[in-house]
């Protein structure tokens, strides 16, 4: 099986940076993948680490550790804009499809 | 990136109905579908996988026989709902991968919301 943890809320102020963490428990893993969520959306891709490091990506840096099951994702410069959900997913071993935590609501305010 | 549709995009149906669910793999073809449901403050859960020409794969928990799942051609799939329920009313997103890698991108389609009265 698979367990993924994210915080549920976060608040954070326009310009500032925030990290948005992830921990997850698989029973196999072929990568993480970070989405951000609008309400009433679909959710489109931000991001994907397969190895460990830091992926940076404009504004938004995603990292990965293996071995300790974890992730995050650093929004940087905030915009009112980004205030969304992050959803962190993992994808299992096999052609699978992801899993995917609670996600957490980010509030910019200004 | 690649581009998946999913029709109607809002639909609201009497108790009972059965509706059905278009996802459609623009300019690429997928192999593999996947049904996911979003409540209201929750994450997306799976529901179902789809491989073209084959059965679809339902996770745990989910009637397949109330959740109907066709993948006809490498670009279309559907979901029908049969004999909804209120308790139905859900937020459904398909997503769409195509190739033959492992790690192949997913993309989601602007999901469908169903309303059961």
């Amino acid at each position: 099986g698979q367990n993924i943890d994210q915080p549920t809320e976060m608040t954070a102020t326009e310009g500032a940076i925030v990290q948005i963490n992830c921990t997850y428990q698989t029973s196999g893993f072929n990568g993480l993948f970070w989405y951000q969520q609008h309400a009433g959306e679909a959710p489109t891709f931000l991001s994907y680490n397969v190895l460990d490091g830091l992926e940076e990506k404009g504004r938004f840096s995603s990292f990965l550790s293996r071995s300790k099951g974890y992730s995050y994702l650093l929004l940087k410069e905030l915009q009112m804009k980004d205030s969304a959900s992050y959803l962190c997913a993992v994808q299992g071993t096999g052609r699978r499809a992801l899993t995917f935590g609670s996600g957490t609501r980010l509030q910019v305010q200004p | 990136g690649a581009v998946v549709s999913q029709h109607p995009s809002r639909v609201i149906c009497k108790s009972g109905t059965s509706v059905k669910i278009e996802c459609r793999s623009l300019d690429f073809q997928a192999t593999t579908m996947f049904w996911y449901r979003q409540f209201p403050k929750q994450s997306l859960m799976l529901m179902a996988t789809s491989n073209e020409g084959s059965k679809a794969t339902y996770e745990q928990g989910v009637e397949k026989d109330k959740f109907l799942i066709n993948h006809a051609s490498l670009t279309l799939s559907t979901l029908t709902v049969t004999s909804a329920h209120p308790e139905d009313s859900s937020f459904y997103i398909c997503s769409a991968r195509g190739g033959t890698r492992l790690l192949d991108e997913q993309f989601f389609g602007p999901g469908t919301r169903l309303t059961v009265l």
